[in-house]
Formats: C-alpha cells, structure tokens, sequence
C-alpha cells in the first residue's frame, strides 16, 4: 500500500517550454502533497506543500508564478514549471501524505528528472 | 527551527560488518523522525520512523535505530551489511505540532564492498 506514482520520469524539453510533472497517490487519498527539489549529490529542498483545493503553500525564494502547482482532487497534484530554463533542471520529486493529522508520514514518488536544453 | 545533521557524507564498510549511518537532531518539541534510503535516479524509500513509545526502532530490510533523546541523536543501524544496502541514506525530523513539514540531512552515502 501507500504508492505514489509520478510522471513523466524523465523528459527533455527546450528552454522556454512548460513542463507539467504529475504526482499521483494510487491507493489512498493525500490530503497533503509535497513537491522537493534535489541537485546532484543533494538533499532534497521542499519547494511548496499542497493541500487539496487551497493555493499551495511556497518555501521562502520559490517563485510561485514559475513552478505552478495544482492540487485538483486527493489523488492527483501537479507542478507545472512555466518558461523552463537550464537552471531549472534537476531531479523533481513528490510525496503525500494520507491524511493531517501528525503522525501521518509522508511517501515519495520515484523522481522526475528534467533537463533543459 | 528544526533541523537535523548527518555528520558524514559517506560511510564504507565491508559486507557482513555492522553499518552505522549518524543522525542528530535539533527540535523545540518532541521529535517526529524518519529514515528514508534512495537509490540512484530514484525516489526515497520510508525504512523506519520514530514517533513515541520504545526508543529502539526496528524497520525494513533489517535496519534498526535508537533514540536518544539525551544525545538527540537517532543513528540507523545494520547489524551485518549487504553490497545490496549500497546506496544514499537521509534522516528526517518533524517538529510536530509547529511544523508539519519533514527537514531532511544532507545524506550519507553508504557504499558496502564484497
């Protein structure tokens, strides 16, 4: 149980294009969903967390209008990163968590890695 | 704030020997904490976590770690190590009820030779 998908896994894209990342929980419901950051030999940086209907919440020197993120239904959140440029390339990964309450822990999708020609 | 520390950034043993990957932790409350394993390009995966009760932990694939509030360290722990447990390890902590949110180590990466 607990599974969190995402997708695509990889992709490619030029610089200037949107890129929609999908982050799916396939057998529980997440109230709360998490999107992270990771360089190359790096931990992993918590960008926004979203709850399901409301605005996502950013970390401090996120940029809200470029890494959009959408928490349509309990199942589903997706982080689109508007006008994509080499530096936004790196390793996305997502995770949600069943439920608020505090001893709710979180699971992590596999990753997607994006580069940006 | 919370966050937490691991003190190094890779750890080598040889298969068979006991692993131990460092964590300590730094909290205003009483600490949520978590071990997650992650393999190359991939996701992390949840090994074990702390929340209440008994200070030793026991999680997947035959990792264990204690806590210890005096030292404010959860150290993950692997009494005879596998090539297979070769990867990049990351301590968690949540600060609940002030923050919901996981602060993540930087990471030991474990390499176990044959």
């Amino acid at each position: 149980g607990a599974v969190v998908s995402q997708h695509p896994s990889r992709v490619i894209c030029k610089s200037g294009t949107s890129v929609k990342i999908e982050c799916r929980s396939l057998d529980f419901q997440a109230t709360t969903m998490f999107w992270y950051r990771q360089f190359p030999k790096q931990s992993l940086m918590l960008m926004a967390t979203s709850n399901e209907g409301s605005k996502a919440t950013y970390e401090q020197g996120v940029e809200k209008d470029k890494f959009l993120i959408n928490h349509a239904s309990l199942t589903l959140s997706t982080l689109t990163v508007t006008s994509a440029h080499p530096e936004d390339s790196s390793f996305y990964i997502c995770s949600a968590a069943p439920g608020a309450g505090a001893y709710n822990e979180q699971f992590f999708g596999p990753g997607t890695r994006l580069t940006v020609l | 704030a919370q966050s937490v520390a691991q003190p190094e950034d890779q750890v080598n043993v040889a298969e068979g020997n006991p692993l131990t990957v460092k964590c300590t932790y730094s909290v205003s409350g009483n600490p949520y904490l978590f071990w997650y394993v992650q393999y190359p390009n991939r996701g992390l995966q949840f090994l074990l976590k702390y929340i209440t009760g008994d200070n030793l932990v026991k999680g997947s694939y035959g990792f264990e770690a204690e806590f210890n509030k005096s030292q404010t360290s959860f150290h993950l722990k692997k009494p005879s190590a596998l090539v297979s447990d070769s990867a990049l390890y990351f301590c968690a902590v949540r600060d609940p009820p002030n923050d919901y949110k996981l602060s993540f180590g930087a990471g030991t990466t474990v390499t176990v030779r044959a």
